[in-house]
């Protein structure tokens, strides 16, 4: 078990610019959440997937945002047009898909908006 | 809409200083309440999931309890290791088999020697 693993872990980018970051579950886990946290706050939901399937978006989600899980296995998330108050550490986590389930998180990307 | 509320928002106590940290909750109806560690740079740690009042459960120096209003995070002879930032979550009923974590803003443990 190697845990959720995360890719870029930092990203500096230019404002107008697009950036697409991964994220790989736990090998067994069919749930893939992304959540954004911003200094001082708590993680804030984004969006999730049931196997391939996106079946949950937060109104934090914007147009400019995309998300997809293809096969049911990794997930890119991409921001389209990066504005600074897209700035934040983007967290992926995975779960089992039970009932009752235990979120796993990954170390986090951490986006600079210039 | 879920609340999650955790005070004090940052706690410094000397080494062997037992204290505990709250976390006040409303949700129309409580799936699970989660405690995580994230030490500063990185993802959430998974602590705890208590399901039910009364439910209680420990590790190591930790220990978290839960009402039908809030949970606490007891924290006994705490260790320099232990400072973090320790983030209570819920996951409501409502939102059918898998949901989403609503989180608290944290509570900042620093541990001094």
């Amino acid at each position: 078990d190697t845990g959720v693993s995360q890719d870029p872990r930092h990203k500096i980018t230019k404002r107008g610019q697009n950036v697409t970051f991964r994220c790989d579950p736990i090998s067994e886990h069919n749930r893939l959440y992304w959540y954004r946290q911003t200094l001082g706050q708590g993680p804030e939901f984004l969006t999730y997937f049931q196997n391939e399937a996106q079946l949950e978006k937060s109104r934090l989600l914007s147009d400019r945002f995309s998300a997809e899980r293809p096969k049911g296995s990794f997930s890119t998330l991409e921001i389209q047009r990066t504005e600074q108050g897209d700035s934040a550490m983007y967290l992926c986590a995975s779960s089992l898909g039970t009932a009752q389930e235990t979120q796993y998180f990954g170390p986090g990307t951490r986006l600079l908006v210039l | 809409e879920d609340q999650v509320t955790q005070s004090p928002e940052a706690l410094r106590l000397q080494e062997g200083e037992s204290s505990s940290l709250n976390c006040s909750y409303t949700v129309s109806g409580l799936r699970g309440l989660f405690w995580y560690r994230q030490d500063p740079g990185k993802g959430p740690e998974f602590l705890f999931t208590l399901y039910s009042a009364g439910e209680e459960k420990e590790k190591e120096r930790l220990k978290a309890t839960l009402t039908k209003k809030e949970s606490f995070l007891h924290i006994t002879a705490p260790k320099p290791e232990d400072s973090a930032t320790y983030l209570c979550a819920v996951q409501d009923l409502r939102t059918g088999t898998a949901s989403k974590l609503t989180f608290g803003t944290g509570t900042r443990l620093q541990v001094t020697l």
